[in-house]
């Protein structure tokens, strides 16, 4: 019964070749969130989608796109990764944006770049 | 702007004994305040969280938290660990925005 589901769990891609990490939810909430957490820090917002809305971090590279196509998907595009993009990559999400609300985390996709 | 300060990277902790992980904020509004688990190559399980009401939380693996507004500080104990909690614990804000403020990490090492 997982709620929050990634994929893949490992992902190698080439340097600057894109890549597409995938997010799905079966909990019908409205926001979707992508972090990003480097190795022994703590995890980095890069955008979220409340609905349709998309909202970009503001130090978020270009490089990072992404796509909500409906409530339950959501993906990341790296256009053309680099090496410090090797990172783990996670999906979350929330019923609505208040502070108190819960965010539900998928187990993460690791990227490794070669 | 809010920011979240974890004062230990890494507790290394005998299996039974006690255990208390800190943590800081910096907020100039009211803010919510969540302990997060992360065990290797996992994603992130909301451990406990403190919205409003008693300043001690608990959570059903042992775990309680105390929200210290004049201390700033939300600092997480057990009295008695298990190999098992061995893992990274994050602690975070957030206000109304929706954005989760992440603490840099402590990794609870619990040796046998």
């Amino acid at each position: 019964d997982a709620m929050v589901i990634q994929n893949p769990r490992y992902q190698v891609t080439q340097f600057g070749k894109p890549v597409t990490l995938s997010c799905s939810q079966t909990l019908n909430h409205n926001v979707m969130y992508w972090y990003q957490q480097k190795s022994s820090q703590a995890p980095k917002l890069l955008f979220h989608y409340y609905d349709k809305d998309f909202n970009n971090e503001a130090d978020t590279p270009d490089n990072f796109q992404s796509r909500r196509p409906n409530t339950s998907f959501c993906f990341l595009d790296i256009r053309s990764p680099g090496l410090g993009d090797a990172a783990m990559y996670l999906c979350a999400t929330s019923r609505d944006l208040g502070g108190a609300t819960e965010a539900f985390f998928g187990q993460g996709t690791r990227l490794t770049v070669v | 702007a809010q920011s979240v300060t974890q004062l230990d990277s890494q507790v290394p902790v005998f299996e039974e004994a006690p255990v208390e992980l800190r943590c800081n904020y910096s907020s100039s509004v009211s803010v919510y305040l969540f302990w997060y688990v992360q065990y290797p190559n996992q994603g992130l399980q909301l451990l406990l969280k403190y919205l409003s009401g008693s300043t001690l939380v608990e959570s059903i693996n042992g775990f309680e938290a105390e929200f210290n507004k004049s201390q700033t500080s939300f600092h997480l104990r057990k009295p008695s660990v298990h190999i098992s909690d061995t893992a990274e614990y994050f602690c975070a804000v957030n206000s109304n925005t929706g954005k989760l403020i992440f603490g840099q990490g402590t990794t609870l090492q619990v040796k046998p």
